[in-house]
C-alpha cells in the first residue's frame, strides 16, 4: 500500500524553465514532508522540507507547496539547471515518526 | 560525501543465508535510520534508532533485525534471505530523531542468488 505516490516517473524540462514535481499522499496523519534528490550510485540528499502547519517553504531556487485538503505536495525548481537532473523523492513522516517515500521522479534538464 | 559510511558496498549471497550490513553515522549524529530500495518499490523505511534505543519501526520483516551500539554505529542483520531481498540498503543519520535532516550513506547493494 503506497501511501506516498509520485505518479510521474519522469519529467523533461528545458534549462531555465520551471520544473514542477508532484507528490500525492493518502494518510492524514502525515505532519512533515520532505524532498530528496538522488544521483546514480549515491544516497539521497535532503533538499527541502515543510511542516503540515505551513503551505509554502522556499530555499533559493527550490519551493515546496503543500495543499493539505488535496493531500498534495509539489516541488518547484526555478530556474532549472542541467545539474538538477536527478531522481527526486518526496517523503512524509507520520506522527509515529515512520517515514514513507514515493517511488521517485526522474528529472532531466535539457541544456 | 555525506559523512555516513556503509560497508560493504556490494554483497552477493545465496538464498537462506544471513548477512550483516554495517553503518557508521556522521560524527555527532545520534540517530540512525535504515531503508530498503527495491526496483519496483522505491525507498522503504525499515527502522530507526536513537542513541542505542529503537525509536520507530517501519515495514521491517521479522527475518530482519537491527541494533545500534554504544559507539553509535549500527548493524542491519538479514537472515533466511530470499530472492526478493535483493535491493539497495541505505543507512541515514541525523543529529536528533524526528524531523531533523537525514544524511544518507552510499548504500549497500545486496544480491541474493
Amino acid at each position: 500500500d503506497q501511501q506516498v505516490k509520485q505518479n510521474s516517473p519522469s519529467l523533461s524540462v528545458q534549462e531555465g524553465r520551471i520544473s514542477i514535481l508532484n507528490c500525492d499522499y493518502t494518510n492524514s496523519m502525515f505532519d512533515y514532508f520532505l524532498w530528496y534528490k538522488k544521483y546514480p550510485a549515491e544516497g539521497p540528499t535532503f533538499l527541502i522540507s515543510i511542516s503540515s502547519i505551513k503551505d509554502k517553504n522556499e530555499d533559493g531556487r527550490f519551493t515546496v507547496f503543500l495543499n493539505k485538503s488535496a493531500k498534495h505536495l509539489s516541488l518547484h525548481i526555478v530556474p532549472s539547471q542541467p545539474g538538477d537532473s536527478a531522481v527526486y523523492f518526496c517523503a512524509a513522516i507520520n506522527t509515529g515518526n515512520q517515514f514513507y517515500f514515493g517511488t521517485g521522479t526522474s528529472l532531466t534538464v535539457i541544456p | 560525501d555525506s559523512g555516513v559510511t556503509q560497508t560493504p558496498k556490494h554483497l552477493i549471497t545465496a538464498t537462506g543465508q544471513r548477512v550483516t550490513l554495517r553503518c557508521s553515522p556522521r560524527s555527532g549524529d545520534l540517530s540512525v535510520y535504515w531503508y530498503q530500495q527495491s526496483l519496483d518499490q522505491g525507498l522503504q523505511f525499515l527502522i530507526q534508532y536513537y542513541n542505542g534505543e529503537e525509536r520507530a519501526k517501519g515495514n521491517i520483516l521479522e527475518r530482519f533485525s537491527a541494533q545500534q551500539f554504544p559507539d553509535l554505529h549500527s548493524e542491519l542483520n538479514l537472515s533466511s534471505l530470499e530472492l526478493g531481498d535483493s535491493a539497495l540498503y541505505f543507512c541515514a543519520s541525523s543529529v536528533a530523531p524526528s524531523r531533523e535532516t537525514q544524511y544518507f550513506g552510499p548504500g549497500t547493494r545486496l544480491l541474493v542468488l
